[in-house]
């Protein structure tokens, strides 16, 4: 059973807000990610680490950044929320090639 | 450019009877795939995946066939049951890119009783 959690759940938020998305395993997996999906959309890959002090940009720009100053904690930070960051941001986590996913928080930007 | 594509949104199926979803992709250098099941609101669930050198896995009502040649697989649910009823994304895996996963924009599978 696969151990990642994710905080808030859901989040609504006013326009320019600063916000941080939680996110932690116990897996204690090295690798760790950040997507965006969208409804009707797939999943898209905007922040990966290979491990500790390693983040690196995914496939899709985002505004986001993301720190990983311990193997476990992968939190992504927006320094001023827009409404279109408003998405479902999901976390996950791997040793190899299969990624086991958090439940991901909905973020509302209003 | 999309490397893994779903091509149908939807699909429905009666109680008891087979699901087919599919999923082609571009790239010959995929080494693994995946299917994962996301319910509303929720994060995906790892189903089951196979290796590019195999054609078949099974694990219980789920069967995944991968046809290289054409660059096309499947996912096989046998007997379809109502809490089947879920979006099912198809995903691949290249090596040497830190395990990043190319996902498919999903397909909604609707089990009706």
């Amino acid at each position: 059973e696969a151990d990642i959690y994710q905080t808030p759940r859901y989040l609504v938020i006013g326009t320019g807000k600063k916000i941080t998305l939680e996110c932690s395993q116990t897996m204690g997996h090295d690798k760790m990610y950040w997507y965006q999906q969208d409804p009707g959309m797939e999943l898209h890959l905007i922040h990966y680490s290979y491990g500790v002090n390693s983040t690196e940009k995914g496939d899709l720009s985002s505004e986001s950044t993301v720190s990983r100053i311990r193997t476990e904690h992968f939190p992504l930070t927006l320094e001023s929320a827009r409404p279109s960051h408003t998405s479902q941001y999901l976390c996950a986590s791997s040793l190899s090639y299969e990624q086991y996913f958090g439940p991901g928080t909905r973020l509302t930007v209003t | 450019d999309q490397q893994v594509k779903q091509n149908s949104p939807s699909l429905s199926v009666q109680e008891g009877r087979i699901s087919i979803l599919n999923c082609d992709y571009t790239n010959s250098m995929f080494d693994y795939f995946l299917w994962y099941k996301k319910y509303p609101a929720e994060g995906p669930t790892f189903l089951i995946s196979i290796s590019s050198i195999k054609d078949k896995n099974e694990d219980g009502r789920f069967t995944v066939f991968l046809n290289k040649s054409a660059k096309h697989l499947s996912l096989h649910i046998v007997p379809s049951q109502p809490g089947d009823s879920a979006v099912y994304f198809c995903a691949a895996f290249l090596p040497g890119t830190a395990s990043k996963l190319t996902f498919g924009t999903g397909t909604r599978l609707q089990v009706t009783l």
